[in-house]
């Protein structure tokens, strides 16, 4: 099943623990991105990268570090919850090719409730 | 600066109307414009993108330059189509895409 997909789908945590949700696309992509999807289902961009380097970070809180140990994943760590990270997250992929605006694949998203 | 905006939050049309979810841009250059659509308990998917000039599933959408619109639009709505739509932007910059989104149009088809 050719797709990409996130793991917890569901994650509820106390304010100040840290804690990881993964991404993995077997789509063969180049390109993966992280958005966050707040209250009013708002989605806004958080991380992209490429091939495993960081290419685009949306002033995100220095508490959240993405890191791609390979072009296929793409995790992201959040230290010390605040309850306004509270939302879902969604990862995604597209294939890179050269400043053609590719599709992006959306994973199922995760919803994160900090407590 | 680069935004797009949906001015409805919902909107609520009866199986056989006409649909128009609006939306419009902000951004200096020539941006390459999106719908998705989410289904309930689905994930976020590509419904169309204006470089395509496609009809999916009976949608389309026009860019219109000089309103700076990419309005979505189907001549006879079905139960099925009830979903979140989103209007996305990208910007055409350092050959790296990224999805502005707008905030969203919440289509509720009624029988």
């Amino acid at each position: 099943d050719t797709a990409v997909s996130q793991t917890p789908k569901y994650l509820v945590t106390q304010m100040g623990n840290d804690k990881s949700i993964k991404c993995e696309q077997n789509l063969g992509h180049d390109t993966m991105y992280w958005y966050k999807q707040d209250s009013k289902k708002f989605l806004k961009i958080m991380f992209s990268y490429n091939n495993k380097e960081l290419i685009i970070n949306e002033t995100v809180p220095n508490r959240f570090s993405p890191k791609s140990p390979d072009k296929a994943h793409l995790n992201l760590h959040i230290n010390s919850l605040e309850l306004g990270d509270s939302a879902v997250y969604f990862c995604a992929s597209s294939q890179q090719q050269d400043a053609l605006q590719e599709t992006q694949y959306f994973g199922p998203g995760t919803r994160l409730l900090v407590l | 600066a680069q935004r797009v905006t949906q001015p409805e939050k919902l909107l609520s049309v009866f199986k056989g109307a006409p649909v128009e979810l609006k939306c419009n841009y902000s951004y200096s250059g020539s941006p390459e414009l999106f719908w998705y659509v989410q289904y309930s308990r689905q994930r976020l998917q590509l419904l169309l993108r204006h470089i395509s000039r496609e009809s999916i599933k009976g949608f389309t959408a026009d860019l219109n330059k000089g309103e700076t619109s990419f309005h979505l639009k189907k001549p006879f709505a079905q139960e099925e189509d009830s979903a979140m739509y989103y209007c996305a932007l990208s910007p055409i910059s350092g050959g790296y895409n990224k999805l502005i989104f707008g905030a969203g149009t919440r289509l509720a088809v009624h029988p």
